[in-house]
Order: C-alpha cells, then structure tokens, then sequence
C-alpha cells in the first residue's frame, strides 16, 4: 500500500523559514515525480512545487518561487519542502502528491493527509 | 500561465440525478494532462479521473470525463449519497501547474 506522510508543520511568524518532509513508503520512491500542493483554510487547491524522479527538474508556482525550495533523497524515500520569507497568506494544509502515469496520461494519484503551516505573529 | 475556470461555482441535485461539471482552460491543454479530484471536507483530494478521460483505479463507471482543447467535462451519470463534494480539474502539462477553483456538489 502506498503511504505519503507529510510532517515538520506548525506556527510560525511572518519572515521565518520552516521545513517540510514527506516520507514515502510502498512505492519505488525514486521511479516517480512529486509535487506539493497547498490548501489555505476554506480555499481550493493551489500547486506550488513539482520535482522530477531524478531530482534534476524543479518547478514553482509564481507564488513562491525564489522563496521555497523543493528537493528529495532517494535513498530515504522522502521529499522536502523548505520554506523561507514566510508571509501570512501561506498558511495552508500542504499536501504532497505523487504523479501517477500511464499510456492514458498523467495526475496525482496518492497524495499524503497533509501537514498544517500557520503563519502569524 | 493556464487558467482553468470551473462552473458552476455550486451545484445543487439530488440523488440519482445527473451531473455535469465543466472545465474550461485559457489556453490549449493536452488531454494527456488533464485530471479530475474528489475532495471531501477534512480528506485529502481522491484522483477521478485522468488524461481527460480514464478512471483512476477503483473510480466507479459512474464517473466519466471527457472533452479536448480548452473544454473539459467531468460527468456523473447518477449520484450517490457520497459525491456529495467538492470537485477540481487539474492541468498538469504546463508549468505553473494549476487547479480550478472547485465545483462544490451539493444535495438539492
């Protein structure tokens, strides 16, 4: 069975830094691409990040681009997310996903429970 | 950067009715690239539907998609207590990746 469990959320002030993992079990970790998506309180769904099988192709929402930083370790089975110049508008439910593909196309198809980031003073 | 529009915002049915979303993106998305989600209050987003039109494992046949280009259509042929929900198309062949803003389902 495919897990994806997200950790290291909590409550932090405007301008810190937090770091995000999500660790990955029941699947070949290093055959797939993974993404973070976000879900601000009572909101819909805003992706922010993907990263490729090979660790060698990174994306980023506008939203957080040159703020947040998306890797992974293969070897550990586990992505990261981490997160500086946090603002208050990115506390959110962050969700990791894992791409599922096949001759039909693409989408995310295991996601993890999430992990709640709070900004504020 | 692609943006999808959802509508209607709500919907509002009844049991054993049928629904239809719709889907409609700024630019050209390839069918390959375009997925629809379940979400639950409280649950983590459930994979429907992917590359437009193929049910994610374990989907029942109730669920389909369908469309090409800009406009795409999930639809759900008779509901059940349970699709009650809020629903997300997704586009995922051009970075910034993006999401609708939902179609929330709702019991008439």
């Amino acid at each position: 069975e495919v897990q994806l469990v997200e950790s290291g959320g909590g409550l932090v002030q405007p301008g810190g830094s937090l770091r995000l993992s999500c660790a990955a079990s029941g699947l070949t970790f290093s055959s797939y691409s993974m993404n973070w998506v976000r879900q601000a309180p009572g909101k819909g769904l805003e992706w922010i990040s993907y990263i490729s099988s090979s660790n060698t192709i990174m994306y980023y929402a506008d939203s957080v681009k040159g703020r947040f930083t998306i890797s992974r370790d293969n070897a550990k089975n586990s992505l990261y997310l981490q997160m500086n110049s946090l603002r208050v508008e990115d506390t959110a439910v962050y969700y990791c996903a894992r791409t599922h593909y096949d001759s039909s196309g693409y989408g995310l198809g295991y996601w993890g429970q999430g992990t709640l980031v709070t900004v504020s003073s | 950067e692609i943006v999808l529009t959802q509508s209607p915002g709500t919907l509002s049915l009844s049991p054993g009715e049928r629904a239809t979303l719709s889907c409609r993106a700024s630019q050209s998305v390839s069918s390959s690239y375009l997925a629809w989600y379940q979400q639950k209050p409280g649950q983590a987003p459930r994979l429907l539907i992917y590359g437009a039109s193929s049910r994610a494992t374990g989907i029942p046949d109730r669920f389909s998609g369908s469309g090409s280009g800009t406009d795409f259509t999930l639809t759900i042929s008779r509901l059940e207590p349970e699709d009650f929900a809020v629903y997300y198309c997704h586009q995922y062949g051009t970075s910034p990746y993006s999401f609708g803003q939902g179609t929330k389902l709702e019991i008439k």
